[in-house]
């Protein structure tokens, strides 16, 4: 079945960029999510790609997919530590009926 | 665009009672919806899923059941807790593009 893997951890000072890898396993999602959950709260969509595209901006979060691979990334510019938060990825399954997210990269910032 | 409802957002129940979590959904009609635990330090685990009134899917065998009494009202249940239903529950349901849309969650310790 949909596998979506992601490091689990990443450390960065204020004001760099972040890069936040994921890699899935079934191609046939439409979109690739992006949510982010901070402590104690649901998650909240913070972007999504369409599948027939490479790249998206929105501000300062830039998530490339590369579909030969299988990786989908997501940059934070400017790093801040509102920042700090667990990020998923997500795809849909193959029966399109629910989401398949990875365990969650928690993002740490330091000031 | 979607409002997600749940309640309570902290519980504290002994092991063995019974339990009731309530979800309810605003601003669409006939959604998908969904019921995840995750677990400390961990991804999401999907537990039910939803396609209309009365109609349940369930991913894995547990201790919980869902229903689903009216269209935007979706109910995760148990009729005797185990220590190891402890967790955050998280309802969602499914939006444009296929997104989820999450509630705020439930934190429930079992004692």
């Amino acid at each position: 079945g949909e596998d979506v893997e992601q490091s689990l951890f990443l450390s960065v000072r204020e004001g760099d960029s972040s890069v936040i890898n994921c890699t899935y396993t079934d191609s046939s999602s439409t979109y690739l999510y992006w949510y982010k959950q901070e402590p104690g709260a649901g998650l909240q969509l913070l972007t999504y790609i369409f599948s027939n595209m490479d790249m998206k901006q929105d501000q300062r979060l830039t998530v490339l997919l590369n579909k030969k691979d299988k990786h989908l990334s997501l940059r934070i510019a400017d790093t801040q530590t509102g920042d700090s938060a667990i990020y998923f990825c997500a795809g849909s399954n193959q029966a399109g009926t629910a989401l398949i997210f990875g365990k969650g990269t928690t993002l740490s910032v330091s000031s | 665009s979607q409002t997600i409802h749940q309640w309570p957002a902290t519980l504290v129940q002994p092991v063995g009672s019974p339990l009731s979590l309530e979800c309810t959904v605003e601003g669409t009609s006939n959604p998908n919806l969904y019921w995840y635990r995750q677990a400390a330090g961990r991804g999401l685990q999907l537990l039910f899923y939803s396609v209309g009134i009365g109609q349940i899917s369930s991913e894995v065998p547990q201790n919980l059941s869902a229903s689903r009494p009216q269209d935007r009202q979706f109910i995760l249940s148990s009729k005797k807790l185990l220590l190891s239903d402890s967790g955050f529950y998280l309802c969602a349901c499914t939006g444009l593009t296929g997104a989820q849309h999450f509630g705020d969650g439930t934190r429930l310790s079992i004692l």
